[in-house]
């Protein structure tokens, strides 16, 4: 049981390059979470998926896109990067605890884009 | 704006001692309440949950809820060296489905425990 696994874990993009972060988790969760942290800034929530077919923007969605490919699989996609996405990236996947949802973390991708 | 509040530290606690930890959060209809510890270079890792007023015991963590002061606090009882990392201090927005779309999270406070 490996939990919620990202690819990559590094990655150096240029200005204007475009790349996808891979997710995966084996857990059976319905929702899966898209978060960057940055110094100061703490963690933000990008996008998210309630469930499988369901996408939905959260607190910082401007420069992504995301793909709920089926239930185990969530992939963020960069279009054209800017040094502002320059960040770690987070997938979090979450498990129904009675009325609430606790998330589990993958253990992220340090972009840099230059 | 949904505000979660941490003092970001570094918070200090010497080998064997209790360390406090606090939160305060601006939403009063907040629902569930989650502490995660980030050691550094290293994805968040869930330790506490706690969704109704009072206290709630895991080993030696101890999460108290207080919703009238909005308030969440992580108490480590014979804190080791260990337990030195950032911990994260996380609220589930209401309306959010118990939290089905994300959660808002604190910057963190940055424990050190002093051998």
């Amino acid at each position: 049981n490996a939990g919620v696994t990202q690819t990559p874990k590094f990655q150096v993009l240029k200005t204007g390059q475009s790349m996808t972060l891979q997710c995966a988790q084996d857990m059976n969760h319905n929702s899966m979470y898209w978060y960057r942290q940055d110094p100061g800034m703490g963690l933000r929530l990008i996008y998210y998926s309630a469930s499988e077919g369901t996408t939905d923007k959260g607190e910082v969605p401007n420069g992504y896109n995301v793909s709920r490919l089926n239930k185990r699989e969530f992939s963020l996609r960069l279009e054209s990067a800017a040094p502002s996405q320059t960040s770690v990236y987070f997938c979090a996947s979450s498990e129904e605890a009675g009325a609430y949802y606790e998330q589990y973390f993958g253990p992220g991708t340090r972009l840099t884009v230059t | 704006q949904k505000e979660v509040e941490q003092n970001s530290g570094p918070l200090s606690v010497p080998e064997g001692a209790i360390a406090s930890l606090n939160c305060t959060y601006s939403d009063r209809v907040s629902q569930s309440f989650f502490w995660y510890r980030q050691y550094s270079g290293k994805s968040p890792e869930l330790i506490m949950s706690i969704y109704s007023n009072g206290d709630k015991e895991d080993g030696r963590f101890t999460a108290q809820l207080n919703k009238a002061s909005q308030y969440v606090s992580l108490l480590i009882r014979d804190s080791q060296p260990s337990d030195s990392a950032t911990y994260l201090c996380a609220v589930t927005p209401p309306g959010s489905g118990g939290g089905a779309d994300g959660l808002t999270f604190g910057k963190g406070t940055h424990l050190i425990i002093q051998p």
